[in-house]
Parts: structure tokens; sequence; C-alpha cells
């Protein structure tokens, strides 16, 4: 069965950069899948942030691309998000999922609470 | 971007009843339209993809249909473990889109 972990600092200070690792179990990220990373803001608006493909190509939403980088060490099985000059509306809560060929996600992590505050 | 607009954002229903949550799609998006459930504390479940295909070892009480634009989820017979929130999310075009949830209470 599949699991995955988001890990990192729950805080982070304004124009910082934010990062998380998502590790996972149960299937190996190079074997098939995209590899996204989703953010749901208090209010509980959702937003796609992008994906790492198994072959290592990334897809990210425009309104993020110049602050956002997502990449992997496949030695480890994990994938990583980086995203840059955070400012409070980075506040979320961040999750960690596998991407199927339809673009639905079939697994989630747990998710993980960031706060940008100073 | 494509527009998903949910609705209800909250409702409350009583055990064994059925209820309807809506989604209606900014633009034309071929069925290409998932389901989600997200209990308090727990990471989002995928119920439905592609409009009314169920997700496996989800309950057939959950169905899913479309007309046009608009896409619906259905519960039929409510069950106490239903509650929680429930979100739509577009797989047709990037950037993928989510409607904005609906929380389904059990009175």
């Amino acid at each position: 069965e599949i699991q995955l972990q988001e890990s990192g600092p729950g805080l982070v200070k304004p124009s910082q950069s934010l990062s998380l690792t998502c590790s996972v179990t149960g299937y190996t990220i190079t074997s098939g899948y995209d590899w996204s990373w989703i953010r749901k803001f208090p209010g509980n608006k959702m937003e796609w942030m992008g994906y790492i493909s198994n072959s290592g190509s990334t897809n990210y939403n425009p309104s993020l691309k110049i602050r956002i980088s997502i990449t992997r060490d496949t030695s480890k099985n994990q994938f990583f998000l980086q995203l840059n000059s955070v400012t409070t509306e980075d506040t979320a809560t961040y999750y960690c999922a596998r991407e199927d060929n339809n673009y639905v996600m079939d697994a989630w992590g747990q998710g993980a609470s960031v706060t940008v505050s100073s | 971007d494509i527009q998903m607009t949910q609705s209800p954002a909250s409702l409350s229903a009583s055990l064994g009843e059925t209820v309807s949550i809506e989604c209606l799609a900014s633009e034309d998006i071929y069925s290409n339209l998932a389901w989600y459930q997200q209990k308090p504390g727990k990471s989002p479940q995928l119920l439905i993809y592609y409009a009314s295909s169920l997700q496996d070892g989800v309950p057939s009480r959950f169905s899913g249909s479309e007309s046009g634009t608009q896409y619906s989820l259905e519960i039929n017979s409510l069950q106490p473990e239903d509650e929680g929130d429930y979100f739509c999310q577009q797989s047709y075009k990037f950037p993928l889109t989510f409607g904005s949830g609906t929380k389904l209470e059990i009175k």
C-alpha cells in the first residue's frame, strides 16, 4: 500500500524559502505516475502547485512559476517542494500526492501545516 | 484557468437521507472531473474520477453524474462516516483547479 508523508518546518519567515519533503513508501517514484504538491489555504481554497513526473520533468502552476521548484531524490524515494520569497499568503496546509495518468490524485499525504510569520 | 463553482458551501442532512453536491465548470471539461472526500484531520480520499467512475473501495452509495458543464456528486443513504468536506477537481486542463468545497454535517 502506498503511503506519502510530508515533513518540514511548520514556521517560515516572510521573504524566506519554504522547503518540504515528501517521503513515499510502497511505490517507487520512478516507476510511474506524477508526484504533486497541492495546498489548502485557511478558508479551504485548494491550489494545485505542480508535479514532478516519474522521468523527472516538471509542470508548475503558472501562478507560482517564478517561485516554485519541485525536485527529487530517487535514492531515497523522496520528492521536494521549494517555494521562494514567501509571504503570509503562503500560509496553508501542504499536501503531497500521487497523480495518475488522468491528472487525478489517487493517494495523498496527511498534510503539513506551514505558517508564514515573522 | 478553468473556474470550478461548487455548491452548496455547507449542508446538513440526517442519517439515511440522500444529498447532492454540484460543481459548475467555467468551460467544457469533457467529463474530466474528480470528487474527493476529506474527513477531519485526515488526508483527502478520491471518490470518483472521470465524472462517474467509482474509485476502488468506495461504497456504491456514492455516485457521480454530469449535465453539460454541471457535475454532481450524490450520496445515498447517508452514514455517520460520510461527515466531512467534499470537493471537486477538473483534470482537463492545466493548471488543475478545485472547487471551493462543501462541508457535510450529519444530523
